[in-house]
């Protein structure tokens, strides 16, 4: 059974530009969260989606978006980047939205601001 | 507010012995706790999940305990080997939330 598949795997951007990185849920899982992973520190959740609607926000500026398609696949999208924004970031399934949902992560993108 | 702290940031047993990670957390409204394990270049791999109404659950080589009077979260692994060297993580859900709130880590080394 395939797992969350996130891509790309790897990307270097530059100051001010965009990017979108993708993630694919375990096959009827309908939610997907997305958390950013600094080095050295614990995933800080950004936001979550279930069924195409925004579930959940974190503490995480404006110029972060997401987006979830009828596939439940699901898209996160950071404009005018910053080097804080190098990391890797995280996708991850559940099977549904709310408490005591188990969440399985991807392999994450690994994002490089230069 | 919420936070999820670890007491220690590395750990280092020899091969074969038990290990045991432990986590703090402040937010008395945390009814789940889930254990990851993390190992370099990977994303996050689930390994055993407890709900507040529960103490002790027991998996493949690993048991989690739960102190709710202390909030206070416990990881044992059985019998370490090398394939279990990476960094865990404590993560809490609390009634409500639609997020995991993780702690820093604890880095697990095996010695020979």
């Amino acid at each position: 059974d395939a797992g969350v598949t996130q891509s790309p795997t790897h990307l270097i951007k530059t100051r001010g530009q965009q990017v979108t990185l993708r993630c694919s849920p375990i096959s009827g899982h309908k939610s997907v969260s997305w958390y950013q992973q600094v080095l050295g520190q614990g995933p800080q959740f950004i936001f979550q989606y279930y069924e195409k609607e925004e579930r959940g926000r974190g503490n995480f500026p404006d110029r972060f978006s997401a987006r979830q398609f009828p596939n439940y696949s699901s898209e996160l999208n950071v404009n005018a980047l910053l080097l804080g924004d190098s990391a890797l970031y995280l996708c991850a399934s559940s099977p549904r939205t709310g408490a005591n949902t188990e969440a399985f992560f991807g392999q994450g993108t690994r994002l490089t601001v230069v | 507010g919420e936070s999820v702290g670890l007491h220690l940031p590395t750990l280092s047993v020899q091969e074969g012995d038990n290990s045991i990670i432990n986590c703090a957390y402040s937010n008395s409204a945390s009814d789940y706790f889930i254990w990851y394990k993390q190992e370099s270049g990977k994303g996050p791999q689930f390994i055993i999940d407890i709900r507040s109404n529960m103490d002790k659950r027991q998996g493949q080589r690993v048991t989690v305990l739960l102190n709710k009077t202390v909030k206070h979260l416990s990881l044992q692994i059985a019998a370490t080997q090398p394939g279990d060297s990476a960094v865990y993580f404590c993560a809490e859900n609390h009634k409500g939330a639609q997020k995991l709130v993780f702690g820093q880590g604890t880095r697990l080394t095996i010695n020979p």
